[in-house]
């Protein structure tokens, strides 16, 4: 069974330039989640899917990260403009359940850097 | 809101004991999780443990939980250089479906 796969791996950017990143959970995982990790800080919530749509976006930090699942797949991650804050570690996870009875996968992540 | 806490650093010899420490502030917690983090991976489930647990072994992981200070242990007997990690505590909660993190302890190993 393939994992949670994400791309890319790594992203360079300039301040003010748009970034997407995507995740592929594993198949049959309708939960889907997304989470950032900013240098040596915890790992955040920025919002969870139940197929294509958002059940919780509470950890979105503002309206220039933009997520969609369309269709209730993969799901994209879009950063416009991005901040030089906006630099950490992306991570999407997936669930069968709910998450507190199985916990998640993790993909690998996406380091993003913008510069 | 919920919070996690843990010490950043770890630094135990080759052999040695690890136990990484972790507090947090929401007693309605229902799950509990130990995940790690090597070099370039993804976040590997280690163990999880009950609210209603107050200990559970897999090999060399013990995890305890102490509900009354909030308090959950992860002990690693015979700590070896492939234990060198951050390892995240974490809580879920039956009121939400997302997992609570915390800062995360980096493990290093000395020879």
């Amino acid at each position: 069974e393939a994992g949670v796969t994400q791309f890319p791996s790594h992203s360079v950017i300039e301040k003010g330039q748009t970034v997407t990143l995507r995740c592929d959970p594993i198949s049959g995982h309708d939960n889907l989640y997304w989470y950032r990790r900013v240098m040596g800080k915890e790992i955040k919530f920025l919002l969870h899917f139940v197929k294509e749509s958002k059940q919780d976006e509470s950890g979105m930090p503002n309206n220039r990260f933009l997520a969609e699942r369309t269709g209730g797949t993969y799901s994209t991650l879009k950063v416009q403009p991005a901040e030089l804050e906006d630099s950490g570690v992306y991570f999407c996870a997936s669930s069968q359940g709910t998450a507190t009875n199985y916990g998640y996968t993790f993909g690998s992540g996406t380091r993003l850097t913008v510069v | 809101g919920e919070d996690v806490e843990q010490s950043l650093f770890l630094s135990v010899r080759e052999g040695d004991s690890s136990v990484i420490n972790c507090t947090y502030t929401d007693s309605s917690s229902t799950y509990l999780y130990w995940y790690k983090q090597e070099p370039g991976a993804g976040l590997q489930l280690l163990t999880y443990i009950f609210s209603n647990m107050d200990m559970k072994q897999d090999q060399r992981l013990t995890v305890l939980l102490n509900k009354k200070d909030k308090h959950l242990s992860l002990r690693i007997a015979d700590t070896q250089t492939g234990d060198s990690a951050i390892y995240f505590c974490a809580g879920a909660y039956s009121s939400a479906s997302k997992i609570i993190f915390g800062s995360g302890t980096r493990l290093s190993i000395r020879p």
